[in-house]
């Protein structure tokens, strides 16, 4: 399987700050771009999802940014909470039912 | 909706055991997946089933390693005999099938630790 690559690995952030993950893939195949978010002794959870037909998508808080001509897409998170930390996947797939190709994670600490 | 049920929570056992890992999909779905987790490799897939029976079992690291899916809510991961490396969290996930992408709804997980 082609491998998506997620950075950075940790990262903290002061409450109300906008940290940013970044991911980025090599198979042009992919058109299916979800972000997992996990808390501790949890499964991960969808977050927020993007096509690669727009560049960009808000869903409350959180905004993901598509850039295909680079292959890179990343997760912004704006006013961000103590209850934000976790840990954040992105994925990627081709369409269909077909399985999901995970980034290692980043380990988001939001300190008050 | 009861969500994707795994059990049991937490296994501790020793080398040379044979560990089964239990799942339950969300009724309806379909597609069913077996994932493991460690700090060093990240969520990895190890077999996926559609209607019960498996497409790809690539991900599964040897023989040591099977998966069985007799029926659409219930599936089975079994390590036989176990070992020390085997140790990490291991996943279930379910999705539909029909429509575009459906996401991929997760257990809590099985804490799985081999002495």
């Amino acid at each position: 399987q082609q491998q998506v690559k997620q950075s950075p690995q940790s990262l903290i952030v002061q409450k109300g700050g906008i940290p940013i993950i970044n991911c980025a893939y090599e198979n042009t195949a992919f058109d299916y771009f979800p972000w997992y978010q996990q808390f501790p002794g949890k499964g991960p959870a969808l977050l927020i999802a993007i096509r690669p037909d727009v560049s960009e998508k808000k869903e409350g808080r959180f905004t993901i940014s598509f850039n295909k001509s680079a292959k890179q897409f990343s997760l912004h998170i704006m006013d961000s909470q103590p209850g934000d930390s976790a840990t954040y996947f992105c994925a990627a797939t081709t369409l269909g039912n077909t399985p999901l190709v995970f980034g290692k994670g980043t380990r988001l600490s939001v300190i008050a | 909706d009861a969500g994707v049920i795994q059990s049991p929570r937490h296994e501790v056992t020793e080398m040379g055991q044979e560990v089964t890992l239990r799942c339950k999909p969300i009724s309806g779905h379909d597609y069913l997946f077996w994932y493991r987790q460690t700090m060093m490799r990240g969520l990895e897939l190890l077999i996926y089933f559609n209607n019960n029976v498996p497409i790809d079992d690539s991900g599964m690291p040897e023989d040591r390693f099977s998966a069985k899916m007799p029926n659409a809510s219930f599936s089975t991961l079994k390590i036989q005999p176990s070992e020390p490396r085997d140790s990490a969290v291991y996943f279930c996930a379910s999705s539909r099938s029909t429509g575009s992408n459906q996401p991929q709804h997760f257990g809590d997980g099985t804490r799985l630790s081999i002495l």
